[in-house]
């Protein structure tokens, strides 16, 4: 089963630009690639998936190196309203019946 | 359209009682999940149905842990003697569907609120 590690936490301020790294260096070659965004007391909420190369869509990017080990959402001009714990999920749950989570990198932007 | 549902929302009982959480996925979703989260850490992966089925049950914390699905829609979670390591929140997720080989964007998980377990 693919595990992924993050950091821990990360910082940043208002308006930045935010990059979290995931890696994931047994990544199987169907698994695709998901992020989730979970703030206090909520279930956690689908950002952005991909398989490879970049992907784009209104609230972030994700991009994803040729040799898939890691991936990085990036997220533009960040608000105090993105502070929460961001997960990255690598897996198939179809064919090994599994889904393994990372703990997670909790986010704390700053005014 | 109306999201996914869990019920109770909080539930405090007392070691050794059994408890049921209900789960109401979105209405056409095919595969739902069941997560555990303690206070402040990851999500940890219970048990997933495709349509009424379980394909693995090993996620299960302990025997005393059971699931089942039934129409292919409502899903209880039910914990028997619970002991006070069980109290977290409690997940459901449900996708649009299974089967996909590697995942796709059907294969989105949509949460439900949860529901926080209290053992006395």
């Amino acid at each position: 089963l693919a595990k992924t590690t993050q950091p821990i936490s990360m910082d940043s301020y208002e308006g930045q630009e935010v990059n979290i790294t995931c890696s994931h260096n047994n990544i199987a070659t169907n698994d695709y690639i998901t992020w989730y965004q979970q703030f206090p007391s909520q279930g956690p909420r689908f950002i952005i998936q991909g398989y490879k190369t970049k992907v784009t869509n209104e609230v972030a990017s994700l991009f994803i190196p040729a040799d898939r080990k890691s991936s990085t959402l990036s997220l533009p001009r960040v608000s105090l309203s993105d502070t929460a714990v961001y997960y990255c999920l690598v897996g198939d749950v179809y064919s090994n019946y599994q889904l393994i989570w990372g703990a997670g990198t909790k986010l704390i932007i700053k005014p | 359209g109306a999201g996914v549902s869990q019920s109770p929302s909080n539930k405090v009982t007392e070691k050794g009682k059994d408890v049921e959480l209900r789960c109401d996925p979105i209405s056409g979703h095919t595969a739902l999940y069941w997560y555990r989260q303690s206070l402040g850490q990851g999500l940890e992966f219970l048990i997933y149905f495709q349509g009424n089925s379980a394909p693995d049950k090993s996620g299960l914390p302990s025997d005393r842990f059971s699931a089942e699905r039934t129409g292919g829609s409502v899903s209880t979670l039910t914990i028997q003697r619970t002991q006070q390591e069980d109290s977290a929140v409690y997940l459901c997720a449900s996708s649009l569907s299974w089967g996909a080989s590697g995942g796709s964007s059907t294969d989105t998980q949509y949460f439900g609120p949860g529901t926080r377990l209290t053992v006395l």
